[in-house]
């Protein structure tokens, strides 16, 4: 159980194109998650934190304008890089947070931008 | 402040040696303790957790780890390590309200035949 899935996987883009990674829940509703990015050879940075049905609270440094963070549903949340850049090259991950204390994460979304 | 220390970056290892990977961490509140380990360009994968209880705690793949609240740590410990163990383990802490995550900067595990 607690299954989270990310789609893509991988993608690839040009640079200053907009690009959006889905984030599910497969076998359970929450209305907690987070999105998470990591660069190469370093740990993972809590981007945003979304409740359903709210805006986003974004940690500081983040651009909200520039990582938009739609969670219409208990199982949907999507996280749009518009106007990527080589820098936002980076494996985003997903996590829902099923129980108050406990996160489940998806297998991550490696964008590159070239 | 709240943090997570991992002060290992590399730890090499040969099979079947124990293995010890540190962590301490600094929480304002009850800390929920996790260790999760990941493959490259994999996602992660959780190995054991902490919330309460008795302080040595059996995760999967023959892990374990114990909690010491008066040094703030929850070492990561394996009696034999296998070469299918190399790879980044990452310690993180939470709270009891949905609060996120805080991550450690990881350690790589390398495993010598």
């Amino acid at each position: 159980g607690a299954v989270v899935s990310q789609h893509p996987s991988w993608v690839i883009c040009k640079s200053g194109t907009s690009v959006k990674i889905e984030c599910r829940s497969l076998d359970f509703q929450a209305t907690t998650m987070f999105w998470y990015r990591q660069f190469p050879k370093q740990s993972l940075m809590l981007m945003a934190t979304s409740n359903e049905g709210s805006k986003a609270t974004y940690e500081q440094g983040v651009e909200k304008d520039k990582f938009l963070i739609n969670h219409a549903s208990l199982t949907l949340s999507t996280l749009t890089v518009t106007s990527a850049h080589p820098e936002d090259s980076s494996f985003y991950i997903c996590s829902y947070a099923l129980q108050s204390n406990e996160q489940f994460f998806g297998p991550g979304t490696r964008l590159t931008v070239l | 402040a709240q943090s997570v220390t991992q002060p290992d970056i590399h730890i090499t290892v040969s099979e079947g040696a124990s293995l010890e990977l540190r962590c301490n961490y600094s929480y304002g509140a009850t800390p929920y303790l996790f260790w999760y380990v990941q493959s490259p360009g994999q996602g992660l994968q959780l190995l054991l957790k902490y919330f309460s209880g008795d302080t040595l705690v059996q995760g999967i793949k023959g892990f374990e780890a114990e909690f010491k609240r008066s040094q703030s740590s929850f070492n990561l410990r394996k009696p034999s390590v296998h070469w299918s163990d190399a790879a980044e383990y990452f310690c993180a802490v939470g709270g009891n309200n949905f609060n996120k995550f805080y991550f450690g900067s990881g350690t790589k595990l390398n495993v010598k035949p």
